[in-house]
């Protein structure tokens, strides 16, 4: 069973409003990542952390945030939502690089 | 992109038969990784493998790897309907991993 735990599951929100995606983890994993998944396509990087005050911008341009206070952790905040933001967010973390931990994903839509 | 290929973008067999589906990359690596996804959920850790190793076992899974050619096949032998699901090979360095479009896996009963 993962031990990490994302929500919202579901989000339906409105153009403009602010959100914030919660995503923690009970395992003491340093390295954890947000990856962007459209339905049935690739997984894309677009935050990762190796450690408190850790927090770097991935391979693919997000205008979403990212913070790193405790090692458990790591939410993702969207200042504005808009409807190219409709997407799967998916969390996971890693002790060693050696296998992610992934969350069961939130799914945003904005309208 | 340093991302991969998975090959094929569909698989559709029969209970019982065995599923391979393939992965190429493009850059050296320290391990490949592969996980299943079930349609909408996060993504399940299923083997690794090492730069150093050609094959691996794990259950009804076998993996291999070729860095000469940049490439690792994942085997499901015996194939169940439960194994309906999404395949993703991820690879990369200890730090950051990339994964592919993935392999879309029917078991028809």
């Amino acid at each position: 069973e993962a031990d990490i735990y994302q929500t919202p599951r579901y989000l339906v929100i409105g153009t403009g409003k602010k959100i914030t995606l919660e995503c923690s983890q009970t395992m003491g994993h340093d390295k954890m990542y947000w990856y962007q998944q459209d339905p049935g396509m690739e997984l894309h990087l677009i935050h990762y952390s190796y450690g408190v005050n850790s927090t770097e911008k991935g391979d693919l341009s997000s205008e979403s945030t990212v913070s790193r206070i405790r090692t458990e952790h790591f939410p993702l905040t969207l200042e504005s939502a808009r409807p190219s933001h409709t997407s799967q967010y998916l969390c996971a973390s890693s002790e060693s690089g050696e296998g992610y931990t992934f969350g069961s994903g939130t799914r945003l839509t904005v309208v | 992109s340093q991302q991969g290929e998975e090959d094929p973008q569909a698989l559709s067999i029969q209970e019982g038969e065995n599923a391979t589906m393939n992965c190429s990359y493009k850059t050296s690596i320290n391990n490949l990784q592969w996980y299943r996804q079930n349609s909408g959920r996060g993504l399940v850790h299923l083997i690794l493998i090492r730069s150093n190793e050609r094959e691996k076992h794990s259950g009804r899974l076998r993996v291999t790897l070729d860095t000469s050619k940049k490439s690792s096949s994942l085997l499901i032998t015996a194939s169940r309907a439960a194994d309906t699901a999404s395949y993703f090979c991820a690879q990369g360095n200890f730090n950051k991993f990339y994964f592919g479009s993935g392999t879309k896996l029917n078991v028809k009963p």
